[in-house]
């Protein structure tokens, strides 16, 4: 049980154009997701949560015009990113919390590469 | 947003050894902390979890010891296995809210 399903896996995009990326909670109700970034080599980097049917909330320095988060219903948050640029390649992956079988309560989705030409 | 660390340390042990990877959290107030392994291209999978009213955790072939007076977390790895070559982070959860914060890895190498 707990499983998050990311889509797509993988983009590859012009700069300037916008991606969305899917997380689907697939077997529970995901009451809060996270968006996080990981540069090669780096570590995962919290950009912002998102709760059911609210705003979410973005870490500082992450400007929430360019990465648009919805998380409308309980199974499925997206993230787009907007006008992008060859600096916003990266691993985007997102992680879910809620009632859930998973223990801990924190199931992470498998990542999605995106490169902007 | 917030992340720590700019550089990937790395740890190679030879196959059977036991591995050790360290983790130095930074707010007093995280109370829940777990460890992650990540292949290449993949998201976190869960490797083991830890609260602050525990100073260690055992699960099969991993050890997890937390001391909180220094806002140290480690991970023992018994009898090491190929299988085990990935990247290691330790995150916390800061107690009053859900946010989970990542560490800054250890890249695992696991020689024949």
């Amino acid at each position: 049980g707990a499983v998050v399903s990311q889509h797509p896996s993988w983009v590859i995009c012009k700069s300037g154009t916008s991606v969305k990326i899917e997380c689907r909670s697939l077997d529970f109700q995901a009451t809060t997701m996270f968006w996080y970034r990981q540069f090669p080599k780096q570590s995962l980097m919290l950009m912002a949560t998102s709760n059911e049917g609210s705003k979410a909330t973005y870490e500082q320095g992450v400007e929430k015009d360019k990465f648009l988060i919805n998380h409308a219903s309980l199974t499925l948050s997206t993230l787009t990113v907007t006008s992008a640029h060859p600096e916003d390649s990266s691993f985007y992956i997102c992680s879910a919390r809620g009632q859930q079988p998973s223990r801990h309560g924190y199931t992470f989705g498998s990542g999605t590469r995106l490169t902007v030409v | 947003g917030e992340s720590v660390g700019l550089h990937l340390p790395t740890l190679s042990v030879q196959e059977g050894d036991n591995s050790i990877i360290n983790c130095a959290y930074s707010n007093s107030a995280s109370d829940y902390f777990i460890w992650y392994k990540q292949e290449s291209g993949k998201g976190p999978q869960f490797i083991i979890d830890i609260r602050s009213n525990m100073d260690k955790r055992q699960g099969q072939r991993v050890t997890v010891l937390l001391n909180k007076t220094v806002k140290h977390l480690s991970l023992q790895i018994a009898a090491t296995q190929p299988g085990d070559s990935a990247v290691y982070f330790c995150a916390e959860n800061r107690g009053n809210t859900d946010k989970l914060i990542f560490g800054t890895g250890t890249r695992l190498q696991v020689f024949p």
